[in-house]
């Protein structure tokens, strides 16, 4: 089964440390991995995304994911946190092929990061 | 933000009324999607659309329709048949369905009572 997780509602770090947030997934094909953030009452900003090559992928505002394969995982980093990376972080992964030949997203329930002060 | 504006940013209705929520891009984009957004449950996906004048069902399309007439439009009718409407509605949009990062819109907020 097609499926994205992220165990972790909520992390908090204090500013300045680095953070993570987990991701683990699972399709059947070549995973197609993507970081996404949610600011309240807002739509969502795409961070960065993992399609092939480089296992460590650099994205918007100092954020980094790492791929790997073997642990079905694409955790999103940031070595030093700011308190204005507070917000709603989601993952999601692209599904296979459907009987009508259509792929869409698979959507984590979110992780809310709290960068305390 | 990007090129996508979704209007109103609040809507309130009562129940047993049929609302449509507007969706527009000025990306270029091909596809199109429809999520709702509840506390706790992350996105859910409505509807969606690869082209124009062709669409289908998300995971939860029932009591919603849309339509795809052109390019850049993709409205949203949440009709009397919905059984629990209020929520965030997101409208997104992509260059297609494949490796292509989706652009989402600021939202639409939907209250029904």
């Amino acid at each position: 089964a097609q499926s994205v997780a992220q165990p972790e509602d909520q992390v908090n770090v204090a500013e300045g440390n680095p953070l993570t947030v987990k991701c683990t997934y699972s399709v059947s094909g070549n995973p197609y991995l993507f970081w996404y953030v949610q600011y309240p009452n807002r739509g969502l900003q795409f961070l960065l995304k993992y399609i092939t090559g480089d296992n460590l992928v650099k994205g918007s505002y100092g954020f980094e994911a790492e791929f790997n394969k073997s642990q079905t995982s694409f955790h999103l980093k940031k070595p030093s946190a700011l308190v204005s990376d507070s917000a709603l972080y989601f993952c999601a992964v692209r599904t296979d092929l459907d009987a009508g030949n259509n792929r869409k997203l698979i959507w984590g329930l979110g992780t809310s990061l709290a960068v305390n002060p | 933000d990007g090129g996508i504006t979704q209007s109103p940013k609040y809507l309130f209705r009562k129940e047993g009324q049929n609302v449509t929520l507007s969706c527009e891009q000025n990306l270029n984009h091909d596809a199109m999607y429809w999520y709702r957004q509840d506390p706790g449950q992350g996105l859910r996906l409505i509807y969606y659309s690869q082209i124009v004048n062709d669409f289908q069902k998300g995971d939860i399309a029932e009591g919603y329709s849309v339509s795809r007439e052109k390019k850049e439009s993709f409205p949203l009718t949440v009709t009397s048949a919905q059984k629990n409407p209020t929520a965030f509605y997101l409208c997104a949009s992509s260059m297609g369905t494949g490796s292509y990062e989706q652009y989402f819109g600021p939202g639409t907020r939907l209250t029904v009572t």
